[in-house]
């Protein structure tokens, strides 16, 4: 099955740091990858929606200085936490899926803890 | 606005039960449905149903969904431990290309 792979898995850094994720389509190439925000016992937010070479759409009430994507290739997109507080505090996951009636697959998943 | 609602919030049984979650849906351009697990990390695909009356099964998993009552069930028989997680249901509108619409999701905790 298709594997994507997130790294890293646990974060824990002091307030005011930047903190990098990234997310990796092993063995397909994605045309879009997704990045989601979750609470705990909460569902899925999606907060970005970000396509290959083009600039990513955010949802609404997402800051698009705060994180910050980049999706340079069909197999790499990463976001990028910019001066992290402990409200960003959450479980960020990533999916990634090659074609509109392809489902998503998810990456395993970056708790950050700001301390 | 698209909506998808999951029943019910919670669940607990014992092994060997066999159980049934519900996911309803309000979308313009359907595409298709499509159900996850969650145990400690991210959601691991289940089933992806687009065609109204065609049961999909997997080992003890099933799924089958009712265009005309804009509806899912998903059924576990045989319960297990292994079972409990998080049973997130989404659906994919024909307009956002790949982009999904969650529920809240179905917490099952399997009891031994």
């Amino acid at each position: 099955g298709a594997v994507v792979s997130q790294h890293p898995s646990r974060v824990i850094c002091k307030s005011g740091t930047s903190v990098k994720i990234e997310c990796r389509s092993l063995d397909f190439q994605a045309t879009t990858m997704f990045w989601y925000r979750q609470f705990p016992k909460q569902s899925l937010m999606l907060m970005a929606t970000s396509n290959e070479g083009s600039k990513a759409t955010y949802e609404q009430g997402v800051e698009k200085d705060k994180f910050l994507i980049n999706h340079a290739s069909l197999t790499l997109s990463t976001l990028t936490v910019t001066s992290a507080h402990p409200e960003d505090s959450s479980f960020y996951i990533c999916s990634a899926a090659n074609s509109g009636n392809q489902p998503q697959h998810f990456g395993d998943g970056t708790r950050l803890s700001i301390l | 606005e698209d909506k998808v609602v999951q029943s019910p919030l919670s669940l607990v049984v014992h092994e060997g039960d066999t159980v049934t979650l519900n996911c309803s849906y309000e979308v313009t351009n359907f595409r298709s449905l499509l159900w996850y697990k969650q145990e400690k990390k991210a959601p691991t695909f289940l089933f992806m149903l687009t065609s109204s009356g065609i049961e999909k099964k997997s080992g003890r998993l099933s799924s089958i969904l009712d265009k005309k009552e804009l509806s899912s069930i998903l059924n576990i028989t045989a319960t297990q431990t292994g079972d409990s997680a998080i049973y997130l249901c989404a659906v994919a509108p024909m307009e956002y290309g790949n982009k999904l619409v969650f529920g809240a999701g179905t917490i099952l905790r399997v009891k031994s």
